[in-house]
């Protein structure tokens, strides 16, 4: 089975800190994706990567940035936490070949306070 | 752009009853169609998906048939039980490997 495991499940930071959220995947996939959930808004995708050290912005990149330097791993770095960045956040990955699915971790809480 | 447009809920049900919650979608080509679940306090899980027109996913009872006529995949369910309780996203991938979901139908099953 497919595995997309998250650092936390919940976390609690103060304004102004840099968080760090981690995603590992280990099925081997060339695709990753970090998505923020916010009810009544569904899910937005923030980053994803489709190969090692390689990142492509998504809708809503501001005040985030990520780091994949290796093919599993892709962290989601919030570079000064704001009350505003409070979400539910939401890992996935999937193959490069067309037509297959994304594989989502179990997400990480963000309370910032 | 591409889009995904699924049914507006919270969809409250008694168990047996008949599901469907409607999705329709935007896409130029031919996307490849899917339907996630999330249970309360979890990440997505892939409940069902379609890669071409007339394809039919099933999974756990449910059911979803690619239209590409009316650009629709609608979920059903014959009889919903209350295990079925969940939030139901519809989504796409299309063919520049971009992944576009709908904003989610809450189901709530009641004894």
């Amino acid at each position: 089975d497919v595995k997309v495991t998250q650092s936390s499940r919940y976390l609690v930071k103060r304004t102004g800190e840099k968080v760090f959220l981690e995603c590992v995947q280990d099925m081997d996939h060339e695709n990753m994706f970090w998505y923020r959930q916010d009810p009544g808004l569904g899910l937005r995708l923030i980053y994803f990567s489709y190969d090692v050290k390689m990142k492509e912005k998504g809708d809503i990149p501001e005040g985030y940035s990520v780091s994949r330097e290796k093919k599993e791993r892709f962290s989601l770095i919030l570079e000064s936490a704001s009350t505003n960045q409070t979400s539910m956040y939401l890992c996935a990955s999937s193959l490069l070949l067309s037509g297959t699915e994304q594989y989502f971790g179990p997400g990480t809480r963000l309370t910032v306070t | 752009g591409d889009s995904v447009t699924q049914m507006e809920g919270p969809v409250t049900l008694s168990e047996e009853a008949f599901l469907t919650i409607n999705c329709t979608y935007t896409a130029t080509g031919y996307p490849s169609l899917f339907w996630y679940v999330q249970y309360p306090g979890e990440g997505l899980q892939l409940l069902l998906k379609a890669t071409k027109a007339d394809d039919k996913g099933s999974n756990k009872g449910f059911e979803a048939t690619y239209r590409k006529e009316t650009t629709s995949f609608h979920l059903e369910k014959g009889s919903v039980q209350v295990s079925d309780s969940a939030v139901y996203f519809c989504a796409l991938r299309n063919t520049g490997n971009q992944f576009y979901f709908g904003t989610g139908t809450s189901l709530t099953v009641i004894p």
